[in-house]
């Protein structure tokens, strides 16, 4: 089955840092990636969607500018939390389609101190 | 939004039992999925639905896309320890291009009981 890569797992850093995280489509091209955030004992939420080559589309409530999405290729995708705070610890996913259904990555713990 | 309506929350059995649960939403989906998570982990797939009224089955597993396009279900047969974990359905307006970014229920936590 596809396989999706993200990295790292585990963040753990001090407020104010930049953190970013990777995912990428392993054994496919994926014509489009997404991002989620799931906080503790809850569902997920659709942060963003990222076609290679061009801008994401963010959803209503999510912060481009903290958020930033990079999909330089058609397996790699980008996250980068930007000046993040105690606020924005969650566990980022990502999943990866080239026409239905969407794979998950294995998520990253992010915990900012 | 749309939101989903996942039912149950959780849920208590024994080693054997069947499950079921649902999901059903206030506005029309055009494909559902039903994902299983484990802890730490992200969602894995289990099973999709792309037409009203289609059922289908993975290994013990069924789940049907309702006729309205506004609910789903997913049914375990013979439970067994390793379906413990938390059942997500989702809905995807796409009719299946995959453009389009998923909204998940609030999950169904499966507890088995030895």
């Amino acid at each position: 089955g596809a396989v999706v890569s993200q990295h790292p797992s585990w963040v753990i850093c001090k407020s104010g840092t930049s953190v970013k995280i990777e995912c990428r489509s392993l054994d496919f091209q994926a014509t489009t990636m997404f991002w989620y955030r799931q906080f503790p004992k809850q569902s997920l939420m659709l942060m963003a969607t990222s076609n290679e080559g061009s801008k994401a589309t963010y959803e209503q409530g999510v912060e481009k500018d903290k958020f930033l999405i990079n999909h330089a290729s058609l397996t790699l995708s980008t996250l980068t939390v930007t000046s993040a705070h105690p606020e924005d610890s969650s566990f980022y996913i990502c999943s990866a389609t080239k026409g239905n259904p969407q794979h998950f990555g294995d998520g990253t713990r992010l915990s900012i101190l | 939004g749309q939101q989903l309506n996942q039912s149950p929350q959780s849920m208590f059995i024994q080693e054997g039992e069947d499950v079921s649960m649902n999901c059903t939403s206030s506005s029309i989906f055009n494909t559902w999925l039903w994902y299983k998570q484990d802890p730490g982990e992200g969602p894995v797939l289990l099973i999709a639905l792309y037409k009203a009224g289609e059922l289908t089955s993975n290994g013990r597993l069924t789940a049907q896309f309702g006729i309205t396009r506004k609910d789903s279900f997913l049914n375990i047969s013979a439970s067994i320890p390793s379906d413990v974990g938390i059942y997500f359905c989702a809905g995807q307006e796409d009719s299946g291009g995959g453009a389009d970014g998923l909204t998940f229920g609030k999950g169904t936590h499966l507890i088995i009981q030895p």
